[in-house]
């Protein structure tokens, strides 16, 4: 079975810095997706950035970057310039067929 | 952008009773999915639907769960009997096709007393 770990319970970021969140993965399959999800204290699920595995090129969406590393199964998230709205909890998902596969998430504070 | 729609926002039931929790998926969309969050934990996998049938369930989508697209729009989740460990965030989701991104609804606070 596929699992998604993120090691990190909670992290902190000094607003305008940069902070990586990590996530590492097991599959037995080639070809995938992969996802960051954020979470505010609303608890509504958002899509961050999105990743397909068969492609070399890391994902970028505007201060969101990831780094895809297929051979280590890993899929680290950068937020750069972080802002006080970037303070979330942050789920890493693992597409597996058609269903999407969750971290238990790292809670992102951000100070002023 | 479009959006799925999940009523009520919040439920409150006593132990025992049935709840049916109702989604509108984004009207294109071919798979619907729900995941449920108890508070503090991950997002978990509960069952996908697909072509008016379940594709794929998890093991806690148990004999008490049961879905169902009743006329076209509406994707619902009904638990037959409460119990207190259901008391969670249950999430709807929506995807138009294999390779597309999963939209999800604002949830339902289903609390189970």
């Amino acid at each position: 079975a596929q699992t998604v770990t993120q090691s990190q319970p909670e992290m902190s970021v000094q607003e305008a810095e940069t902070v990586t969140l990590s996530c590492t993965y097991d599959t037995s399959e080639s070809d995938y997706y992969l996802f960051w999800y954020k979470q505010p204290p609303s608890r509504q699920m958002i899509l961050v950035i999105r990743q397909e595995a068969y492609k070399q090129q890391n994902a970028t969406e505007n201060r969101f970057s990831v780094n895809f590393q297929k051979a280590a199964k890993s899929f680290s998230l950068k937020i750069s310039d972080s802002q006080l709205g970037d303070a979330a909890m942050y789920f890493c998902a693992y597409r597996s067929g058609n269903k999407l596969v969750f971290g238990a998430g790292t809670i992102l504070r951000v100070k002023s | 952008e479009p959006e799925v729609t999940q009523t009520p926002s919040h439920q409150v039931t006593q132990m025992g009773q049935e709840v049916i929790l109702r989604c509108v998926p984004i009207s294109n969309h071919l798979y619907f999915y729900w995941y449920r969050q108890i508070l503090g934990q991950k997002v978990e996998f509960l069952v996908s639907f697909y072509n008016n049938e379940i594709s794929e369930k998890s093991e806690i989508f148990d004999d008490q769960f049961s879905v169902e697209r009743p006329d076209g729009s509406n994707f619902t989740l009904k638990i037959r009997s409460t119990k207190l460990e259901d008391s969670a965030m249950y999430f709807c989701a929506s995807l138009e096709g294999y390779y597309e991104k999963l939209f999800f609804g604002s949830g339902t606070q289903l609390s189970v007393l």
